[in-house]
C-alpha cells in the first residue's frame, strides 16, 4: 500500500499570504497525484490533477508541482474562500489520500 | 453536467450489511472509459478510498476493506452500488460516490453530496 503524508496537518495564515502544503508518498508515484479542497459539510472539490494541471474553473492562484515522491500545493495569495481543508490523493496504485491539511485564518 | 446522488439507510446495526446506491445522471456507468468510486469520511477525519469499478466491470478495492466490500453497477438504472458486510461502529461515516477522469490521473472530478451512515444497535 502507498502511504501519503501531508504536512503540516494544520496551518494558520492571513488573507493575501502565500501558502505551501506538502504531500509525500511512500514510493514513487510519478505524477499520479491530485489535490482537493473540502469545506465543512461539503464534498471535496478537485483543484489539481496529475500533480500540476489546474482543473477547469479553479483560480490560477492555485498551483501544484512535484513528481516521484514529493509534491506541493501552493496558493499564491490567500482569499477568504480558500480557508478549508486540503487533501492529496495518489492514484498510481489503487488510491489513497493524505490525512489532510486544515488551513485556518490567523 | 454529471450529477451523482447517494441514497440508502442512515442507520445500520452492527454485524449487518451496509448497502448504498448512487444514481448517476448526465453520464453512463456502463460506457466510456470512466471509473466510478466510493469514498468515505468518518466524523472529523480524513478521506478513505473504498474502491472503484470500471465501465466494463473491473473492480479494485482498498486492501483494508477488500474482504468486506463489493462495488457493482446496474446499467439499466444507471446506478452504482456499495455493499459493506459485517459493519461495526468504525464504519460510521459519510459515504460519497464519485466519477474518476481516467485521462487526468484518475482524479475524482464529480462527487455526490454524500450520505451519512451510522452503525449502531
Amino acid at each position: 500500500d502507498i502511504q501519503m503524508t501531508q504536512s503540516p496537518s494544520s496551518l494558520s495564515a492571513s488573507v493575501g499570504d502565500r501558502v505551501t502544503i506538502t504531500c509525500r508518498s511512500s514510493q514513487n508515484i510519478i505524477d499520479y497525484l491530485n489535490w482537493y479542497q473540502q469545506k465543512p459539510g461539503k464534498a471535496p472539490k478537485l483543484l489539481i490533477y496529475a500533480a500540476s494541471s489546474l482543473q477547469s474553473g479553479v483560480p490560477s492562484s492555485f498551483s501544484g508541482s512535484g513528481s516521484g515522491t514529493d509534491f506541493t500545493l501552493t496558493i499564491s495569495s490567500l482569499q477568504p474562500e480558500d480557508f478549508a481543508t486540503y487533501y492529496c490523493q495518489q492514484t498510481y496504485s489503487s488510491s489513497s489520500f493524505g490525512q489532510g491539511t486544515r488551513l485556518e485564518i490567523k | 453536467q454529471v450529477q451523482l446522488q447517494e441514497s440508502g439507510p442512515g442507520l445500520v446495526k452492527p454485524s449487518q450489511t451496509l448497502s448504498l446506491t448512487c444514481t448517476v445522471s448526465g453520464d453512463s456507468v456502463s460506457s466510456g472509459s470512466s471509473y466510478w468510486s466510493w469514498i468515505r469520511q468518518s466524523a472529523g477525519k480524513g478521506l478513505e478510498w473504498i474502491g472503484h469499478i470500471s465501465t466494463s466491470g473491473i473492480t479494485d478495492y482498498n486492501p483494508s476493506l477488500k474482504s468486506r466490500v463489493t462495488i457493482s453497477t446496474d446499467m439499466s438504472k444507471n446506478q452504482l452500488f456499495l455493499s459493506l458486510t459485517s459493519v461495526s461502529a468504525a464504519d460510521t461515516a459519510v459515504y460519497y460516490c464519485a466519477k474518476e477522469v481516467v485521462v487526468a490521473a484518475a482524479a475524482l472530478e464529480y462527487w455526490g453530496q454524500g450520505t451519512l451512515v451510522s452503525v449502531s444497535s
